[in-house]
């Protein structure tokens, strides 16, 4: 049974670095991509980015790029979204998805992981 | 980037209507899209894919039509659990793209 396991809410303050995970399991790991979306309190779905454990291949929204980086550590299947200096406005909701070849939709979630930043 | 616009934003329906939602996109993307459900507090739900294409488990009232620019979801005879908010995404091209969103709420 496929399944993404996402870290656990977090809450933290401007400035504080932040990295959350998505832990994977029931499928091969390294020949899927695992993408990343924000959804913010009340708002739709954004697509941030995608990454490609096989070779570590990356693509990213031009809105976030430069703002997170994504990343994967395959011998423990895991998919990570990182901030170096989280503001207010990365409050959101962050789900991982997996997609499962080039031309696909996310058929799988994670449950998602709640990000607060307040002062 | 590819911009997916839904409409409406929201409808009011009551169970065992018909209910169709609209998605365009910005510019040609064959049959590369994709629709999921989303309830309040959970994760989207994968509903249809390559614009036509049911998930497996997803029952046959859902249905999606459309290629190029112009796409539909189609749910027949509205059921109490189809109440949510429904997406569609392009994954022709990098970003990949959401609609904002079509929220279906009881009438």
């Amino acid at each position: 049974e496929v399944q993404l396991v996402q870290s656990g809410a977090e809450v933290k303050k401007p400035g504080e670095p932040l990295k959350i995970s998505c832990k994977a399991s029931g499928y091969n790991f390294a020949n899927n991509w695992i993408g990343w979306v924000r959804q913010m309190p009340g708002e739709g779905l954004e697509w941030m980015g995608i990454i490609y454990p096989g070779d570590s291949d990356t693509r990213y929204n031009p809105s976030f790029q430069g703002q997170v980086t994504i990343s994967a550590d395959r011998s423990i299947t895991t998919a990570y979204l990182q901030w170096t200096s989280l503001k207010a406005s990365d409050t959101a909701m962050y789900f991982c998805a997996r997609q499962f070849g080039d031309y696909s939709d996310f058929d799988y979630w994670g449950q998602g992981t709640l990000v607060t930043v307040s002062s | 980037d590819i911009q997916m616009t839904q409409s409406p934003s929201s409808l009011s329906a009551s169970v065992g209507d018909s209910v169709t939602i609209t998605c365009r996109a910005s510019q040609g993307i064959s049959s590369w899209l994709a629709w999921y459900q989303q309830k309040p507090g959970k994760a989207p739900k994968s509903l249809i894919y390559a614009a036509s294409s049911l998930q497996s488990g997803v029952p046959s009232r859902f249905s999606g039509s459309g290629s190029g620019t112009e796409f539909t979801l189609t749910i027949s005879s509205l059921q109490p659990e189809d109440f949510a908010t429904y997406y569609c995404q392009q994954y022709d091209t990098y970003p990949r793209t959401f609609g904002g969103g079509t929220k279906v709420e009881i009438k």
